[in-house]
């Protein structure tokens, strides 16, 4: 089956820096990934979609300067948090879409981001 | 505009058959997943349901209306490591994820 991977898995940070979190799959390429934020107890919430060679599309209220997304590769999406705040602490998953049959989007085991 | 309902919580007896419900109206569809989520875990894959009927895959088997825009999720056998949260999603006309709140699903000996 497909795999995506997520680096790092866990990571504290200190309010004002920034944080980098990379999505690899790791034995198929997509053209499109995505990146959630899930709050305790919440289902997921999708932050923006990730286009291989393109500019990321944002959700409504997401912003995007603050949530910079590069997807270099068709293996490789990068998602940073500038200037971290304690609000931005939660759960961050990253997920890789087949482009093939029924598209089903293969999820990365998450990063989960604390700001002190 | 885009609506999927399906209960917050429901609880079981461990080897006992658990029904989780999804309703959805949605502008476009490409077909319904199912996903599980344990807690402090990102989603895994249960099902995919595109057309009308029953999809069985071993203890879990998942249904799907489309004339209803209706779905189930059947559990048998229950265990205590099926507590989790169970996650109804449709695959919308630009083949993105709309996502349920997900339904917690608590496990009793």
């Amino acid at each position: 089956g497909a795999v995506v991977s997520q680096h790092p898995s866990r990571v504290i940070c200190k309010s004002g820096t920034s944080v980098k979190i990379e999505c690899r799959s790791l034995d198929f390429q997509a053209t499109t990934m995505f990146w959630y934020r899930q709050f305790p107890k919440k289902s997921l919430m999708l932050m923006a979609t990730s286009n291989e060679g393109s500019k990321a599309t944002y959700e409504q209220g997401v912003e995007k300067d603050k949530f910079l997304i590069n997807h270099a590769s068709l293996t490789l999406s990068t998602l940073t948090v500038t200037s971290a705040h304690p609000e931005d602490s939660s759960f961050y998953i990253c997920s890789a879409r087949v482009d093939r049959g029924f598209h089903e989007q293969y999820f990365g085991p998450g990063t989960r981001l604390t700001v002190t | 505009g885009q609506n999927i309902d399906q209960p917050t919580e429901m609880t079981a007896t461990e080897g006992a058959i658990v029904q989780i419900n999804c309703t959805y109206q949605t502008s476009g569809f490409n077909g319904l997943f199912w996903y599980q989520q344990h807690a402090g875990e990102a989603p895994t894959f249960l099902s995919y349901n595109v057309l009308d009927g029953l999809e069985e895959k071993g203890r879990f088997s998942s249904f799907l209306s489309r004339s209803k825009g209706y779905s189930y999720l059947l559990l048998k056998e229950l265990q205590m490591k099926d507590s989790a949260s169970y996650l109804c999603a449709i695959l919308d006309s630009n083949y993105q994820l709309i996502w349920g709140a997900g339904t917690k699903l608590i496990i009793k000996p």
